[in-house]
């Protein structure tokens, strides 16, 4: 597609429930980010994929949060055993190019509109 | 990955200039700067990225002095549709952090 693609768009799920949220990139895009924000508040960093590399994690809040991107492409971010402060929107970026320096130019990434999650 | 710094608010009115100054005191040689703008209910949208000294497009212009410890990003005459968060990053090779960003609150 022409842009990043989440679905689903809007999820109410109870509580202890588990989540997934899917993130198709834009075609070609090597970098990946998932990002979280809470209501009236700012980015808060989850995950980042680059290419074939590890996965930078450090963001995950615990281990209920996980995800994997498959393919290179399409990434899953699952959340287990909801809790009412997961409640937010998910928000799911990518990039052409990333983790190499000295190039032209810089990195620019894409946002999608976001999953949003409410647990009740 | 440097950090930055820009004010939590700003309040204009339409048909000013806004100019909004982002501090980055620990770039590295490689970043680039890059700001971009959020609407409720979306996502960040890229506005502007530069290097060194300016650029403009069609939305925006950004100055950075030669040291590039900060950089200013200009919105000529806004209106009420520009009513958003600013967000100022500087880096961009691997993941991105987003500071608490600016917001902009356009009044008639």
């Amino acid at each position: 597609g022409a842009g990043v693609s989440q679905s689903p768009s809007n999820k109410v799920t109870e509580k202890g429930k588990d989540v997934e949220l899917r993130c198709d990139p834009i075609s070609g895009h090597t970098a990946l980010y998932w990002y979280r924000q809470s209501l009236g508040q700012g980015l808060e960093f989850l995950i980042y994929f680059q290419g074939n590399s590890a996965p930078d994690k450090s963001g995950l809040p615990s281990d209920r949060f996980s995800a994997e991107r498959t393919g290179g492409s399409v990434s899953t971010l699952t959340i287990q055993r909801t809790q009412q402060e997961d409640s937010a929107v998910y928000l799911c970026a990518s990039s052409i190019w990333g983790g190499d320096r000295g190039t032209s130019s810089g990195n620019t990434i894409y946002f999608g509109e976001g999953s949003w999650l409410t647990v009740v | 990955l440097a950090k930055t710094t820009q004010p939590i608010s700003m309040d204009s009115y339409e048909g000013q200039e806004v100019n909004i100054t982002c501090s980055h005191n620990n770039i590295a040689t490689n970043d680039y700067i890059t700001w971009y703008q959020q609407f409720p209910s979306q996502g960040p949208r890229f506005i502007i990225q530069g290097y060194k000294t300016k650029v403009t497009n069609e939305v925006a212009s950004l100055f950075i002095p030669a040291d590039r410890k900060s950089s200013t990003l200009s919105l000529p005459r806004v209106s009420l549709s520009d009513t958003a968060v600013y967000y100022c990053l500087v880096g961009g090779y691997n993941k991105l952090i987003f500071g608490a960003g600016t917001r902009l609150a356009v009044h008639p």
